[in-house]
C-alpha cells in the first residue's frame, strides 16, 4: 500500500521569501511518480510539478522546485519568492506505475499562508 | 484542448434522498476517470475509478456507486444519502498509459451538504 505523509498542517511565510513544504512517502513499487497540487479557497486542484522515480535531476517549474531524495523517500516542494497568491492548500500525491489505472494517493495537505 | 465539467456546483440534500453527480470530459478519448471526496481541511479520498466504459473499481465500501455509461461520462450516485456523505466531490481524469508522468486534471468540484 502507498502512503503520503505531510507533517505540516499549516505554514506561514513572508512575502518574497522561500518556503519548503514537506512530503514523505512510502511504497514498495520501484516505479512511481510524485506530484504536487495547489488548492486555493475556490476548491479547484491545480497541478504544479511532477517528479518521476527514475529522474536523475530535481524537477523545476518556474518558482516551484521539487527536492527529491529517493533514499529518504521525501519529495519536498520549494516555492521561491512567495507571493500573496500562493496562499492555498498544497497536496503531495503519488502514483504507482505498475498498472495503468493511474490511481493516486494524496496526503492530508499543508495550508500555506503568505504574509504581506 | 481538454476540459472537464462537473455539475451541480453545490447541492443541499436531506438525509435519505438520492444523489446523482455528473462529470464529463471533452477533448480526449478513453481517459481514466476518478471520483474523489474531500472532507473539510483534509486530503482527497479516492472513491471510484474507471479505465473504460462500464468498468468501475471501488476503493472504499460505502453507500455510493459509480457508473460510466459513455467514454467521457462518469456518474456518482446514491440511493439514500447519509450525513457522512457531506463533502467536496472532485472528478478527475488522466491519460491511461502505464508509466505515464501525466498529471490528473480535476473538475471544479461539487460541494454536497447533507442535512
Amino acid at each position: 500500500a502507498q502512503k503520503i505523509t505531510q507533517t505540516q498542517p499549516g505554514m506561514f511565510v513572508q512575502e518574497k521569501e522561500a518556503v519548503t513544504l514537506d512530503c514523505t512517502y512510502d511504497t514498495s513499487d520501484p516505479s512511481y511518480g510524485l506530484f504536487w497540487y495547489k488548492q486555493p479557497s475556490s476548491g479547484e486542484m491545480i497541478f504544479l510539478i511532477y517528479q518521476g522515480s527514475y529522474d536523475q535531476q530535481n524537477a523545476t517549474e518556474g518558482r516551484y522546485s521539487l527536492n527529491f531524495q529517493k533514499a529518504r523517500k521525501s519529495a519536498n516542494l520549494v516555492i521561491s519568492a512567495s507571493q500573496l497568491g500562493d496562499s492555498a492548500m498544497y497536496f503531495c500525491a503519488m502514483r504507482s506505475y505498475n498498472t495503468n489505472a493511474g490511481k493516486s494517493t494524496f496526503g492530508d495537505g499543508t495550508t500555506l499562508t503568505v504574509k504581506p | 484542448s481538454q476540459t472537464i465539467h462537473q455539475w451541480p456546483a453545490t447541492l443541499v440534500q436531506p438525509v435519505g434522498s438520492p444523489l446523482s453527480l455528473e462529470c464529463t470530459v471533452e477533448g480526449t478519448s478513453n481517459p481514466n476517470l476518478y471520483w474523489y471526496r474531500q472532507a473539510a481541511g483534509r486530503g482527497l479520498q479516492l472513491l471510484f475509478y474507471s479505465v473504460g466504459i462500464g468498468q468501475i473499481s471501488s476503493e472504499v465500501p460505502q453507500n455510493l456507486s459509480a457508473s460510466r455509461p459513455q467514454d467521457r461520462q462518469f456518474i456518482l450516485s446514491s440511493k439514500k444519502l447519509l450525513l457522512s456523505d457531506s463533502g467536496f466531490y472532485l472528478c478527475a481524469w488522466t491519460w491511461g498509459l502505464a508509466g505515464s508522468g501525466n498529471e490528473q486534471f480535476f473538475g471544479p468540484g461539487t460541494r454536497l451538504t447533507v442535512l
